[in-house]
């Protein structure tokens, strides 16, 4: 069946990284514009970044644009977020997905940027 | 950007109650709009894709439409399962966006 896992979240400080991996399992990823998405805590949805299904477009909101590196392994199913010079205000959950093209999430990783 | 308005930002419904859900965009996207709806705690299920097309196993109460930049959500008859918050998003151009979502809860 299909599986998105999530790992890679965490608490870190502001100004330091983090890299959120999703490893997928059950579709052909490799066919998949990829997405990531956050959501800070009790606030609606917010689109982050997404890859085309092979790796050579890359798009970004522009409160991340310069600190954030989505990228993609399709050769072992994998999709990155680097995450560089955090600021308190990406505090949120983070899933990877593959919507709106079809129905697959992560189960989400929360990223906890704090002193 | 464009941006996504969606109304209402609450609403209050009883089970078996018809619901419409709207969302307006500040320019022409096409079709391309989706809709989610999201319990706490879990991820975002993928409801309705280019504007009225039925996500895989949801249920045909749910349904979408579209009238120039404004599309509706429409649940025929509210079940307990649905009282959730749900959201809209254009996938017209990048960057992608959310509407900031309706809180469906019990009248």
């Amino acid at each position: 069946q299909v599986q998105m896992v999530e790992s890679g979240g965490g608490v870190v400080q502001p100004g330091r990284s983090l890299r959120l991996s999703c490893a997928a399992s059950g579709f052909s990823f490799s066919s998949y514009a990829m997405h990531w998405v956050r959501q800070a805590p009790g606030k609606g949805l917010e689109w982050v970044a997404s890859i085309l299904y092979d790796g050579r477009n890359e798009y970004y909101r522009d409160s991340v644009k310069g600190r954030f590196t989505i990228s993609r392994d399709n050769s072992k199913n994998m999709l990155f977020l680097q995450m560089n010079n955090l600021r308190v205000e990406d505090t949120a959950v983070y899933y990877c997905g593959s919507a709106p093209d079809d129905d697959y999430w992560g189960q989400g990783a929360l990223v906890t940027v704090s002193s | 950007d464009i941006q996504m308005t969606q109304s209402p930002s609450t609403l209050s419904a009883s089970v078996g109650d018809r619901v419409t859900i709207t969302c307006r965009a500040s320019q022409s996207i096409s079709s391309w709009l989706a809709w989610y709806q999201q319990k706490p705690g879990k991820t975002p299920k993928l409801l309705i894709y280019k504007a009225s097309h039925l996500g895989s196993g949801v249920p045909s109460r749910f349904s979408g439409d579209e009238s120039g930049t404004e599309f509706t959500l429409i649940i025929s008859s509210l079940q307990p399962d649905d009282f959730a918050t749900y959201y809209c998003q254009q996938y017209y151009t990048y960057p992608y966006t959310f509407g900031q979502g309706t809180k469906l809860d019990i009248k």
